[in-house]
């Protein structure tokens, strides 16, 4: 039962153009979002984050929105660069459930110079 | 302020061995949780510890289990090691919980078994 879904295993764009990447939960007890990036050979590293409080939260080139009725959250990266080539991961996790966090399966982008 | 440190960074295990990973957290970090990532089932949560406990668990046979020191420091075992035991993994620490500060990742240990 995947809990936390990312449909698009892969995500090309074009350096300077709009990534945007897509993530659908099940679990209506899912009270927090991150957005995580991982590159080969290290650990995931924090992007951003979003409360089920709030429908947006921006940081510089990233922006998350949270769509709680539709169960849906998206990672914008305006403008894409070279480095942002990466894996991405969206995770959730609920309140009573501390710092378990469930994972999608990632998406991997590739932005072209 | 040094980063999330686990030690082996890799490592060759036989079935039927037990292995023993080692995670330093981030000073001041008091939670430390555990992933397995695998190709197949992606990034899993094994377990977490909070002030020497563990406050959470995934669902992994009992096989897996872990602890957690006086100074934050933990480790997780492995007993009677599977083909399918093979993965990354990851280590996170966070000050308190996720909702309060989002986990640091270390770069994990990749086990191999033979």
């Amino acid at each position: 039962d995947q809990q936390v879904k990312q449909n698009s295993p892969s995500l090309s764009v074009q350096e300077g153009r709009i990534s945007i990447l897509n993530c659908d939960y099940t679990n209506s007890m899912f009270d927090y979002f991150l957005w995580y990036k991982k590159y080969p050979a290290e650990g995931p590293t924090f992007l951003i984050s979003i409360s089920s409080i709030k429908d947006k939260n921006e940081d510089g080139r990233f922006t998350v929105f949270l769509n709680k009725s539709a169960k849906h959250l998206s990672l914008h990266i305006v403008p894409s660069q070279p480095g942002d080539s990466a894996v991405y991961f969206c995770a959730a996790s609920a309140q009573a459930a501390g710092n378990k966090l469930t994972f999608g399966g990632g998406t991997r982008v590739l932005v072209k110079p | 302020k040094a980063g999330v440190t686990q030690t082996p960074r890799y490592l060759i295990k036989t079935r039927g061995q037990q292995v023993t990973l080692s995670c330093s957290p981030i000073s001041g970090h008091r939670s430390v949780s555990w992933y397995q990532q695998t190709p197949g089932q992606g990034l899993q949560f094994l377990f977490e510890y909070f002030s020497e406990t563990q406050r959470n668990k995934g669902n992994f046979p009992g096989r897996f289990s872990g602890r957690q020191f006086s100074n934050s420091r933990s480790e997780m075992n492995v007993s009677t090691l599977e083909l399918g035991d093979s993965a990354l993994y990851l280590c996170a620490s966070s000050r308190i919980g996720a909702l309060d500060s989002p986990l640091h990742f270390g770069n994990g240990t990749r086990l191999t078994v033979t």
